[in-house]
């Protein structure tokens, strides 16, 4: 399953809203019902992060400002207005289909 | 609290082998798959290889099939790769990382292969 991000770049002023787009070329409901889409942020130096789960469902400690919507084949990532700690790079990546997860090629989160 | 740590990256010429180990602590092991998960310096994330909980299935990318092995030892709670007949193109952190109901909700800080003559 090929997970394809857009943009790629995303220079955002502080305090503005930011929008990350992430389209799968399969469907990702599970056979149980669930979908497996999640979220991760990767500040500069550090390992990846979990952000969010099953499409929408917030980690613990993850400040309310992200959310994350979509169904079937399209998923997006909101921050309401990004603070000077989101600066970095997120990655959606699929679940769906264990073993082979796929990741999108990220998308560079930068302050103008 | 969920620790992984990892270790065993370093400098190895092609052709060469390495043995990773990931540590894990603060949850039931043989319970959860794990993964090996690299990044190439500047690129993204890519699933290298997974293992079950009881370590009875497993599961290689094509790009280290026949070359990298993935395995635990659940009475340590440790997870290895083996990596052989390494590639410069395999130079990389490696991150292990929990795997819970499709997705990684644990990952390590990560040992960085460095593949170079």
């Amino acid at each position: 399953v090929v997970m394809a991000q857009s943009p790629l770049s995303l220079p955002v002023t502080l305090g503005q809203p930011a929008s990350i787009s992430c389209r799968s070329s399969q469907g990702l409901v599970h056979s149980d019902g669930n979908t497996y889409l999640n979220w991760f942020q990767q500040r500069p130096g550090q390992s990846p992060r979990r952000l969010i789960y099953e499409v929408s469902n917030r980690d613990s400690g993850v400040p309310d400002r992200f959310s994350g919507s979509g169904s079937g084949t399209d998923f997006t990532l909101e921050i309401s207005r990004v603070e000077a700690e989101d600066v970095g790079v997120y990655y959606c990546m699929q679940g769906t289909y264990w073993p082979k997860y796929t990741f999108g090629q990220g998308t560079k989160l930068e302050i103008k | 609290e969920v620790q992984l740590l990892e270790s065993g990256g370093g400098l190895v010429q092609p052709g060469g082998s390495l043995r990773l180990s990931c540590a894990a602590s603060g949850f039931t092991f043989s319970s959860y798959a794990m993964s090996w998960v690299r990044q190439a310096p500047g690129k993204g994330l890519e699933v290298v290889s997974s293992i079950t909980g009881g370590g009875d299935a497993t599961y290689h990318a094509d790009f280290v099939k026949g070359r990298f092995t993935i395995s635990r030892d659940n009475s340590k709670n440790t997870l290895y790769l083996q990596m052989i007949s390494l590639r410069a193109e395999d130079s990389a952190v490696y991150h292990c990382a929990k795997d819970y109901r499709g997705s990684f909700d644990f990952w390590g800080q990560g040992t960085l292969v460095t593949v170079s003559s």
